[in-house]
């Protein structure tokens, strides 16, 4: 099976910073999909970004970007202009483009936003 | 309006009791999910369905129990076999497992074992 890692259970940023949340994967597959999913204090699970691995151009989603290093297997959030409704916890999840059923996600990150 | 519907939002159950969960999706979506959710531990995969009439254990389907009777419909039971039942449970949806694509979520429903 394969691995999501995120190695910050927590982080903060100042408002209308900048906040950079890691990712690895870990996979033999050449096919995949990558999201960002936002689950804030209602606890509803939210898609923030997602990534086709055969593409080479990083995606982007308003104030949302991705850094996509595949030979790394890396896959970081960026957060630009940082807002109070960004505080949530953030997950990172893997699909796989062979058999495509499950998905695996990390454990996710907690996002502070200071005022 | 297409979305997940999950319920109850809270579910209190005695020690010894089955529990059932609704998920409903009116999404036409083919596959559904049931996670479950712990702090610290992400979400766990218990159980998924490609298609009515079948589905697949997950990563902790011990003391859970499912059906696909329809494809909008995929109830989760919690037996009294589960030791530890108490957590934050998620229903998802897929369009197709071959159609590659995100999940959509449910607004989950917490289970607290008495």
């Amino acid at each position: 099976a394969q691995t999501v890692t995120q190695s910050q259970p927590e982080m903060s940023v100042q408002e209308a910073e900048t906040v950079t949340l890691s990712c690895t994967y870990d996979t033999s597959e050449s096919d995949y999909y990558l999201f960002w999913y936002k689950q804030p204090p209602s606890r509803q699970m939210i898609l923030v970004i997602r990534q086709e691995a055969y593409k080479q151009q990083n995606a982007t989603e308003n104030r949302f970007s991705v850094n996509f290093q595949k030979a790394a297997k890396s896959f970081s959030l960026k957060i630009s202009d940082s807002q109070l409704g960004d505080a949530a916890m953030y997950f990172c999840a893997y699909r796989s483009g062979n058999t495509g059923n499950q998905f695996y996600f990390g454990t996710g990150t907690s996002l502070t936003v200071i005022p | 309006d297409g979305g997940i519907t999950q319920s109850p939002k809270y579910l209190f159950r005695k020690e010894g009791q089955n529990v059932t969960l609704s998920c409903e999706q009116n999404l036409n979506h083919d596959a559904m999910y049931w996670y479950r959710q712990d702090p610290g531990q992400g979400l766990r995969l218990i159980y998924y369905s490609q298609i009515v009439n079948d589905f697949q254990k997950g990563d902790i389907a011990e003391g859970y129990s499912v059906s696909r009777e329809k494809k909008e419909s995929f109830p989760l039971t919690v037996t009294s076999a589960q030791k530890n039942p108490t957590a934050f449970y998620l229903c998802a949806s897929s369009i197709s497992p071959t159609a590659l694509g995100e999940q959509f979520f449910g607004p989950g429903t917490r289970l607290t074992v008495l």
